[in-house]
């Protein structure tokens, strides 16, 4: 089955515990991308990916890291977590172009205390 | 700059009523639009798409939208609503002719809850 999966679903932590939150896609697409949403907001764009070993910033990429080595794993990486960072992340893949629709995975809740 | 305004933050009606929920864009290009639906504890899947074909774009399960220029609008409508489409709704807006990255940016969301 054609899918994004993120991991984990549920995720609690304190303040300054490094953590990573994967994404994995089996589609074989090149574009991948992280979202936060919260209420109020929508959606925003943390980091980009538009292939392996290129990545580049969303409109919110304070305190995220990402990496591609590989093209179906796109890991996003808070280094030192802080409460601003309470969220639920989105993780989504597209072959690629500005007509293909997003696949999203089912949502990774982050809370930092 | 794109941008999108999602009127009504959130919408209650009867089931089998007619629902719409409502979209303006902001785009200095014509823009591709789409709807985005998020049900509870899921992540978020295509209800349409318009890119620059037919104003008026079908999606699945029963819902359409209709591009209006003038109006810069892309309100989404269903005749008949039911309480399986209890979901929170997601307007985008993406500009077409920019290379590289060429992120959807989202509206902020209507909740739509459908009372038997």
């Amino acid at each position: 089955e054609a899918q994004v999966t993120q991991n984990p679903r549920y995720l609690i932590t304190v303040t300054g515990k490094k953590l990573t939150v994967t994404c994995s896609q089996n589609m074989n697409h090149e574009y991948m991308s992280w979202y936060r949403q919260d209420p109020g907001l929508g959606l925003r764009q943390i980091y980009y990916s538009m292939n392996v070993e290129v990545t580049d910033k969303g409109d919110v990429p304070e305190g995220y890291k990402v990496s591609r080595k590989e093209k179906r794993n796109f890991p996003l990486i808070l280094e030192s977590p802080s409460p601003n960072q309470t969220s639920l992340y989105f993780c989504a893949s597209s072959p690629g172009g500005y007509r293909e629709k997003l696949f999203f995975g089912s949502g990774t809740q982050l809370s930092v205390l | 700059a794109q941008s999108v305004t999602q009127l009504g933050s959130h919408v209650s009606v009867s089931e089998g009523a007619l629902v719409l929920l409502r979209c303006n864009y902001s785009s200095s290009v014509p823009p591709y639009l789409f709807w985005y639906v998020q049900y509870p504890n899921q992540g978020l899947q295509l209800l349409l798409k318009y890119t620059s074909a037919a104003t008026l774009v079908k999606g699945i399960n029963g819902f359409e939208a209709e591009f209006n220029k003038s109006q810069t609008s892309f309100h989404l409508r269903k005749p008949s609503v039911h309480i399986s489409d209890t979901a929170e709704y997601f307007c985008a807006v993406r500009n077409p002719w920019l290379s590289g990255n060429t992120p959807l940016v989202f509206g902020k969301g209507t909740r739509l809850s459908v009372i038997a």
